[in-house]
């Protein structure tokens, strides 16, 4: 079975631009979670989506957006781009039920803003 | 509010010599408890989980954890470290009665695990 994936692999983009970040879970899987790792703060969660609908948000502005479509595919969005959003960004799918299940992480985007 | 510390930055060990990685929590309740390990370039990887049960956990890769309620600790042990081990650790934890969100995993800051021929 196909891991998670995650495009593209690595972003360079310059400040006051808008990103969009793409993640496929594993087959089947609903759940989708994003994560934000830099040097500085460690991991920290962005938002988590289950069937379309975001069911968990970490505590980032709002200019970190995110959306997941009927296949469970999710894209995040960082718009008006500041430095301090470079940063490896992952991706976590899980099949979301009820009880915990386990988080698959895809190998992230590296983000890199000038 | 939750937080997890992993007080030990970077570790060295020598090859075939035991490890231990401290974690320590805070959480009101029972929390789940995980350990990831990341080598570079690469995302993470679960070693192992403890949602309840038997406090000692065995996981992937011949570690193993031990769930201490009174210490408020989860630490990860292997008796005989392999140079494949390098890589950087992560103690999690996650929320009870999230309504079933599996996100928002809280993170400690890692333990960069060195390994000496």
């Amino acid at each position: 079975k196909a891991g998670v994936t995650q495009t593209p692999r690595y972003l360079i983009k310059t400040r006051g631009q808008q990103v969009t970040l793409s993640c496929s879970p594993i087959s089947g899987h609903r759940s989708v979670s994003w994560y934000q790792q830099t040097p500085g703060q460690g991991l920290q969660f962005l938002f988590e989506y289950f069937s379309e609908t975001q069911r968990n948000k970490g505590n980032f502005p709002g200019r970190f957006s995110g959306r997941q479509f009927s296949n469970s595919r999710s894209e995040m969005n960082v718009s008006t781009l500041e430095l301090g959003d470079s940063a490896l960004y992952l991706c976590a799918s899980s099949l979301g039920l009820a009880d915990y299940n386990e988080q698959f992480f895809g190998p992230g985007t590296r983000l890199t803003v000038l | 509010a939750q937080s997890v510390t992993q007080p030990d930055i970077h570790i060295t060990v020598s090859e075939g010599a035991s490890l231990e990685l401290r974690c320590n929590y805070s959480y009101g309740a029972t929390p789940y408890l995980f350990w990831y390990v990341q080598s570079p370039g690469q995302g993470l990887q679960l070693l192992l989980k403890y949602f309840s049960g038997d406090t000692l956990v065995q996981g992937i890769k011949g570690f193993e954890a031990e769930f201490k309620r009174s210490q408020s600790s989860f630490n990860l042990r292997k008796p005989s470290v392999h140079w494949s081990d390098a890589a950087e650790y992560f103690c999690a934890v996650g929320a009870r009665g999230y309504g079933g969100s599996q996100g928002n995993l809280i993170f400690g800051k890692g333990t960069k695990l060195s390994v000496k021929p």
